[in-house]
């Protein structure tokens, strides 16, 4: 079984500003690894994912994350954030064997002017 | 890219009744389905795996016989809320998981559904 600790619930950040959110994982076989980011009552949204090769993953609208397999980590960062990046970012892994995705709790990501 | 159409978006019910959410693959073949259940500021919950054809696998804690999923076809599973309580208020998202143009396999997941029991 496999577990995601997202260690940030919310952060602040001004605009324009970079931003990292963390991820650590723990599983006991490969996974892959997924960041989601929601919208209020909406569904996920697929940011980025690692499967194999790179371990740097470039995603959709600025975002990339690093996968680093010693400190079971794949934080996500963006340079430089827009007030439309306000939302809710979930961190999630997947068992190769069942397919199944296990989430992070969640980070609170709040761009302000 | 792949689009799961998750319907309906919001449903409010009174106690005791029953409530069917539905999520269609619409340009892919969706093999596996993942029902999940988010309460306010919390993450997802898997409920339950349904494969195409067969039975679902629940997860531990959850009903299966308040919980029904039918997974028929590979375009189509349902949700079904039997005899809902207010507690069974929540945001219900499905996951459909299925080939991809180009062979890759991917999660696709359905924009949700609110369920208010009255």
């Amino acid at each position: 079984a496999q577990s995601v600790t997202q260690l940030d619930s919310q952060v602040p950040v001004f605009e324009e500003a970079p931003v990292e959110l963390r991820c650590n994982y723990s599983s006991s076989v490969s996974v892959y690894l997924f960041w989601y980011v929601q919208y209020p009552n909406q569904g996920l949204q697929l940011l980025l994912k690692y499967l194999s090769g790179s371990t740097l993953v470039k995603g959709i609208n600025g975002f990339e994350a690093e996968f680093n397999k010693s400190q079971t980590s794949f934080h996500l960062r963006k340079p430089s954030v827009h007030i439309s990046d306000t939302a809710e970012y979930f961190c999630a892994v997947s068992d190769p064997n069942d397919y199944k995705l296990s989430f992070g709790a969640g980070t609170t990501v709040t761009v302000r002017a | 890219g792949a689009v799961v159409s998750q319907h309906p978006s919001r449903v409010i019910c009174k106690s005791g009744t029953s409530v069917k959410i539905e999520c269609r693959s619409l340009d892919f073949q969706a093999t596996t389905m993942f029902w999940y259940r988010q309460f306010p500021k919390q993450s997802l919950m898997l409920m339950a795996t349904s494969n195409e054809g067969s039975k679902a696998t629940y997860e531990q804690g959850v009903e299966k016989d308040k919980f029904l999923i039918n997974h028929a076809s590979l375009t189509l599973s349902t949700l079904t809320v039997t005899s809902a309580h207010p507690e069974d208020s929540s945001f219900y998202i499905c996951s459909a998981r299925g080939r991809a143009k180009g062979g890759h396999y991917g999660y696709t997941f359905g924009s949700g559904t609110r369920l208010t029991v009255v």
